[in-house]
C-alpha cells in the first residue's frame, strides 16, 4: 500500500520564477491538504482541496494556488517566488476532510 | 487564537528515561489532538491522538496526557531509546468545517545511551 508521494524531492528556484510540486494520496483518500514548514518550524497549512476544489485557506497569499484532479492527486503552483518561500512543502492525504492526515516526504524548495 | 504552544524546544533525555512534552493551546473549538514526529529530511508521522472526551491514552510506549480545563495535554515517551530522537510536534484541529491542523514549532529530542 503505497503512502504519499511528492515530486519532486528537491527544487532549486530564482526570485520572480514560478514552480508547481506534485502530490499523490495514500490509496483510498479523497483529500490533499498542503503545508508549508520553513526551517526549524512547525507545518503552516495553506490549502486543503477536496471534490477538485479548494474548501479552505490558511493565511497564505493568492501567489499560492492549487489543483486537484479526478484522481484525487494535486498541484501546489507558486508564482512570482520570494526568497522566503524557501521550505519543505508537505502534502497530507485523508479520507474525507476530516480525516487523519498523513504527510509525504516533501519537497525542498529553495529560492535564490 | 489559532496558536499552539510547545515547550521544551529541545530535550536531552538518558536511554531508559523518560520524555515529556507540554503543549497549551486556546482555541476552545479544538476537538482533536495528534502527536506527530519528524525525522531529518522525511515527513511527519502520525504517532498518537487523543481527543478532549478523554484523559489519558496509552499506545505502546507513548501516552498523550490531556487537561481540558487547563487546555493542555502532554506526550510521554517511556522507557525512551536512541531511535526516539527526533522532532515531535503536537497539533490541534478545530471541528464544525475547519480542518486543518494547527502546529506548535516542535521539539527536538535528543536520547543518549
Amino acid at each position: 500500500d503505497a503512502g504519499v508521494t511528492q515530486s519532486p524531492t528537491h527544487l532549486i528556484k530564482t526570485r520572480g520564477q514560478q514552480v508547481t510540486l506534485r502530490c499523490s494520496p495514500k490509496s483510498g483518500h479523497d483529500t490533499v491538504s498542503w503545508y508549508q514548514q520553513a526551517l526549524g518550524q512547525g507545518p503552516q497549512f495553506i490549502f486543503q482541496y477536496y471534490e477538485e476544489e479548494e474548501r479552505q485557506r490558511g493565511n497564505f497569499p493568492d501567489r499560492f494556488s492549487g489543483h486537484q484532479f479526478p484522481n484525487y492527486s494535486s498541484e501546489l503552483n507558486v508564482n512570482a517566488l520570494l526568497l522566503g518561500d524557501s521550505a519543505l512543502y508537505l502534502c497530507a492525504s485523508s479520507l474525507g476532510r476530516k480525516g487523519t492526515q498523513y504527510f509525504g516526504p516533501g519537497t525542498r524548495l529553495t529560492v535564490l | 487564537q489559532q496558536q499552539v504552544k510547545q515547550s521544551p524546544q529541545s530535550l536531552i533525555v538518558q536511554k531508559g528515561g523518560i520524555s515529556i512534552i507540554n503543549c497549551a493551546y486556546e482555541n476552545t473549538a479544538f476537538d482533536y489532538f495528534p502527536w506527530y514526529q519528524q525525522f531529518p529530511g522525511k515527513g511527519p508521522a502520525l504517532l498518537i491522538a487523543i481527543r478532549p472526551d478523554v484523559s489519558e491514552k496509552k499506545e505502546g510506549r507513548f501516552t498523550i496526557s490531556f487537561n481540558k480545563s487547563a487546555k493542555q495535554f502532554s506526550l510521554h515517551i517511556m522507557d525512551s531509546q536512541p531511535g526516539d530522537s527526533a522532532t515531535y510536534f503536537c497539533a490541534a484541529r478545530a471541528g464544525a468545517g475547519s480542518y486543518q491542523l494547527t502546529f506548535g514549532k516542535g521539539t527536538k529530542l535528543s536520547v543518549i545511551p
